[in-house]
């Protein structure tokens, strides 16, 4: 069993709809989360980060994590077109030089 | 300001050649970190340094080597490659309060 289990998809919706990503872990030692957007044959782009359980809201994009249940979700509000792209959450320990543990990342269509 | 600066963008190889992609991270980022991502895959670790000592050590293949410079930026090289190390290479370097953020990467194709 992988460390971070990430839906694959693909998941397609209908512009404006409301997205919701998740990721589930295995490691209770993770305590920083990231999400990514990750463009076709581009670098992944950091969206979110966050290390406490709750909500964290930036724009259309709220990440939630809980951590009693090793559940993190990244949800998109009024989702765009332009919003078509791999999600890929991310983790690690602590916040030092420590490497990322990377889901599978969640293949997004936004269809106009 | 400047993001993460990979070179080159692309280079296409022959089985058993060598080849070298470069890092330069962000001003005053003291950690890089090497992942490798295959068609379709999540990005997997390679290597890190911090303060240009090695930090940690993923999934590399003997047959690569890497280091980090007084400049901060950082070099893989990659020997005798393999059809199977065709991938994007992608560098990251992190922020103090602990974000990661990756370069546009380079692709390698080995023939």
């Amino acid at each position: 069993q992988k460390e971070v289990e990430q839906d694959p998809g693909p998941l397609s919706v209908p512009e404006g709809a409301i997205v919701s990503l998740n990721c589930t872990y295995s490691n209770s030692a993770f305590q920083y989360f990231m999400w990514y957007r990750q463009y076709s044959r581009k670098g992944p782009e950091l969206l979110m980060y966050t290390y406490s359980s709750g909500n964290k809201e930036d724009g259309r994009f709220t990440a939630q994590v809980d951590k009693s249940s090793k559940y993190i979700s990244l949800f998109i509000r009024d989702s765009q077109p332009s919003d078509s792209a791999t999600y890929l959450c991310a983790m690690r320990p602590y916040s030092g030089n420590t490497p990322l543990v990377f889901g599978k990342g969640t293949r997004l269509s936004v269809i106009a | 300001a400047a993001g993460v600066i990979q070179s080159p963008r692309h280079l296409i190889k022959e089985k058993r050649e060598t080849a070298t992609l470069k890092c330069y991270p962000i001003s005053r980022h003291d950690t890089v970190y090497w992942y490798q991502q295959g068609p379709g895959q999540d990005p997997q670790f390679l290597i890190s340094f911090y303060e240009k000592m090695q930090s940690d050590k993923g999934s590399i293949p003997d047959r690569f080597s890497a280091q980090q410079f007084s400049d901060y930026h950082s070099e893989l090289n990659m020997s005798s490659l393999e059809l199977g190390d065709s991938a994007l290479y992608f560098c990251a370097s992190s922020s103090p309060t602990g974000e990661l953020f990756f370069g546009e990467g380079s692709r390698l194709t080995v023939l």
